[in-house]
């Protein structure tokens, strides 16, 4: 079954510090993956995301997601890591063509930041 | 920047009444997406909608719900008798291309509530 697991439902980190979010997925065909962001209140936003080529991606933000198909892995990190940062992120994954909207989504990671 | 709108951002019905939420894609899309998140939870997908019908729907979308596409700019989710259980954020979403490498752009969602 396709599914994406994101095992930290909440990080602290100080601001300042590195971060890395973790994501897993299970699906049957090429993935493509995504990061999203979720401030209080607020829609999703687009962070990144990775379709085929570099499996290193870049997003908005000064966020970097890395690729690993040996581990079905799509972790998402930040070098240093700012205030507003503060945010739930959620992974998703979804297919080729006319169904890349349909994406399946992790339970998000719920991330604060220390002063 | 062209963005998802969805309206209204906050519904509180009750019990049994019929809703409709509305959402105006970005004007160029293709593909239009409904997505629920129950209070806690993560994001769900209902329905995508393509060239005027249902192109997938999940377990969710049963026959309480339906969507519509009235004109040319607008997308509509109707749930005909509400639940307790509908209660979530409703989250539109529209992509560009029916085939391609194209991501999916949410709204700032609508809170249902359901009393």
């Amino acid at each position: 079954a396709q599914s994406v697991t994101q095992p930290d439902i909440h990080i602290t980190v100080s601001e300042g510090a590195s971060l890395e979010l973790r994501c897993n997925y299970s699906y049957g065909a090429t993935p493509y993956l995504f990061w999203y962001v979720q401030s209080p209140g607020q829609g999703l936003q687009l962070l990144l995301k990775y379709f085929s080529g570099d499996t290193l991606v870049q997003g908005i933000k000064g966020f970097e997601a890395e690729f690993k198909r040996s581990q079905s892995s799509f972790n998402l990190r930040k070098p240093s890591v700012h205030w507003s940062d503060a945010a739930e992120y959620f992974c998703a994954v979804g297919g080729y063509g006319g169904s890349q909207g349909n994406l399946i989504f992790g339970k998000g990671t719920k991330l604060s930041v220390k002063p | 920047e062209p963005e998802v709108t969805q309206t209204p951002s906050h519904q509180v019905t009750q019990m049994g009444q019929e809703v409709i939420l509305r959402c105006v894609p970005i004007s160029n899309h293709l593909y239009f997406y409904w997505y629920r998140q129950i209070l806690g939870q993560k994001v769900e997908f209902l329905v995508s909608f393509y060239n005027n019908e249902i192109s997938e729907k999940s377990e969710i979308f049963d026959d309480q719900f339906s969507v519509e596409r009235p004109d040319g700019s607008n997308f509509t989710l109707k749930i005909r008798s509400t639940k307790l259980e509908d209660s979530a954020m409703y989250f539109c979403a529209s992509s560009g291309r029916a085939y391609g490498h194209t991501e999916a752009f949410f709204g700032q969602g609508t809170r249902l509530t359901v009393v």
